[in-house]
């Protein structure tokens, strides 16, 4: 059973630029949620989705978008790059209102110069 | 909204020893509580949780504790082993669907 897989791995952009990443949950996981971390800190929550609908979302501004498709799998886009926007990007899955348990991929390191 | 500070941000202890963790959150609606260990260039891995009616929960040589009134809980790792050595990061959530509100991080050094 495959877990959480994220792609690319890695990515490097200018400012400016528009990034897409994206993920792939857990085998039976519908809820796929996104996460920022910074070098050095805790994640950060961005969004969550469920149903291709985006359900919560922390304090990001409107360039971090994204998606949800009918096969539970998801995007993060962030338009118009920073670079404070560099950092490890985490998707995390899980079983929508079952359960708790939230299981992470391996990131996807930006790096925006 | 939700707050969560972990202490402390390094620990360095000897093999065999044993290594606590420990945080406090601020919203007492949270009734969630997982531990994360992050190896370098890996996601974080769930390694123990914990829920609010529950005070204590135990897997092998980790644990975790909860107090509900202190808005704390703590991980307790026994005869820790080098391949403890991961930055551990605790987290709280109010349940299912919610999202994780994560502490700064402890990275952890076991000395052979």
């Amino acid at each position: 059973d495959a877990g959480v897989t994220q792609s690319p791995t890695h990515l490097i952009k200018t400012r400016g630029q528009q990034v897409t990443l994206r993920c792939s949950p857990k085998s039976g996981h519908d809820t796929v949620s996104w996460y920022q971390q910074a070098l050095g800190q805790g994640p950060q929550f961005i969004f969550q989705y469920y149903e291709e609908e985006e359900r919560q979302r922390g304090n990001f501004p409107d360039r971090f978008s994204g998606h949800q498709f009918p096969n539970y799998s998801s995007e993060l886009n962030v338009n118009a790059l920073l670079l404070g926007d560099s950092a490890l990007y985490l998707c995390a899955s899980s079983p929508g209102t079952v359960q708790e348990t939230q299981y992470f991929g391996p990131g996807t390191r930006l790096l925006v110069l | 909204g939700e707050n969560v500070e972990q202490h402390p941000s390094t620990l360095s202890v000897q093999e065999g020893d044993s290594a606590v963790i420990k945080c406090t959150y601020s919203d007492s609606a949270s009734n969630y509580f997982p531990w994360y260990k992050q190896e370098l260039g890996k996601g974080p891995q769930l390694i123990i949780d914990i829920r609010s009616n529950v005070g204590e929960k135990k897997d092998q040589r980790i644990a975790v504790t909860l107090n509900k009134t202190a808005k704390h809980f703590s991980l307790h790792i026994t005869e820790t082993q080098p391949e403890d050595s991961a930055v551990y990061f605790c987290a709280a959530s109010k349940g299912a669907g919610n999202m994780l509100t994560f502490g700064g991080g402890t990275r952890l050094m076991v000395k052979p």
